[in-house]
C-alpha cells in the first residue's frame, strides 16, 4: 500500500526553526517528484516546494513566500522526504502535506494526512 | 505566476443534481489541470489529472474536461459522500497554484 506519513509539526516562535519528515512507503521513492503543501486554517491549499526524482538530481523548486527560508531534501536509505523552516512567520501557521507526484504527468496522486505547524 | 479562478465559491445542490465547477487559468496550460475534493479534517483527495483523465479507483460520476484556459469538473449525479469543497491545481509550471475552491454544499 502506498503510504506518506508526516512528522515533526507543533508549536514554534516567529524566528524559530522546524524540520518536518515525511515517511514514504510502497513505491520506488526515488522515482517519484514529490512536494510539500500546506494549508493554512480556513484557506485553501497552497503549494510549498517540489523534489524532483533522482534522474533529475532531485533538484528542487520553491514557492517565492518560503524561498530562501525552507529547504526540501531527501534521505534515499530512509525513504525519507524533509522539510526545514526557518526564520518562521505566523503566517507560515497550516497543515502541512507530503504528497507524491504521478511519474508521466507529475500531478498530486498520493497525500499524507497532514501535519500542523503553529507559529505563535 | 497562473492564476486559477474557480466559480462558483459555493453552491447548494440536491442529491442527484448535476453539478458543474469552472476553472479559468490566467495563461495556457494545455492539459496540465489536476481536480481535488476535500472533506472537512481531511487531505485532498486526487479526482482527475490531464483535464480529464479520471484518477484510478474514482467512480465515473465525476468527469472533467477543456484544455488551454477553461476547464469544467462535472459530477453527474450528487450523492451525500460529495458534499465537500473541490479546487483546480495546475502543474503546467512553478509556481504550482491552486484555485480558490468551490464548496458544495446540501440544498
Amino acid at each position: 500500500e502506498v503510504q506518506l506519513v508526516e512528522s515533526g509539526g507543533g508549536l514554534v516562535q516567529p524566528g524559530g526553526s522546524l524540520r518536518l519528515s515525511c515517511a514514504a512507503s510502497g513505491f520506488s521513492f526515488s522515482d517519484h517528484y514529490m512536494d510539500w503543501v500546506r494549508q493554512a486554517p480556513g484557506k485553501g491549499p497552497e503549494w510549498v516546494g517540489r523534489s524532483r526524482d533522482k534522474a533529475n538530481s532531485y533538484s528542487t523548486e520553491y514557492a517565492a513566500s518560503v524561498k530562501g527560508r525552507f529547504t526540501i531534501s531527501r534521505d534515499e536509505s530512509k525513504n525519507s522526504l524533509d522539510l526545514q523552516m526557518s526564520s518562521l512567520k505566523t503566517e507560515d501557521t497550516a497543515v502541512y502535506y507530503c504528497t507524491r507526484s504521478q511519474t508521466s504527468y507529475h500531478f498530486m496522486d498520493v497525500w499524507g494526512k497532514g501535519t500542523t505547524v503553529t507559529v505563535s | 505566476d497562473i492564476q486559477m479562478t474557480q466559480s462558483p465559491s459555493s453552491l447548494s445542490a440536491s442529491v442527484g443534481d448535476r453539478v458543474t465547477i469552472t476553472c479559468r487559468t490566467s495563461q495556457d496550460i494545455k492539459s496540465n489541470l489536476a481536480w481535488f475534493q476535500q472533506k472537512p479534517g481531511k487531505a485532498p483527495k486526487s479526482l482527475i489529472y490531464a483535464a480529464s483523465r479520471l484518477q484510478s479507483g474514482v467512480p465515473s460520476k465525476f468527469s472533467g474536461s477543456g484544455s488551454g484556459t477553461d476547464f469544467t469538473l462535472t459530477i453527474s449525479s450528487l450523492q451525500p459522500e460529495d458534499f465537500a469543497t473541490y479546487y483546480c491545481q495546475h502543474y503546467n509550471s512553478y509556481p504550482l497554484t491552486f484555485g480558490g475552491g468551490t464548496k458544495v454544499e446540501i440544498k
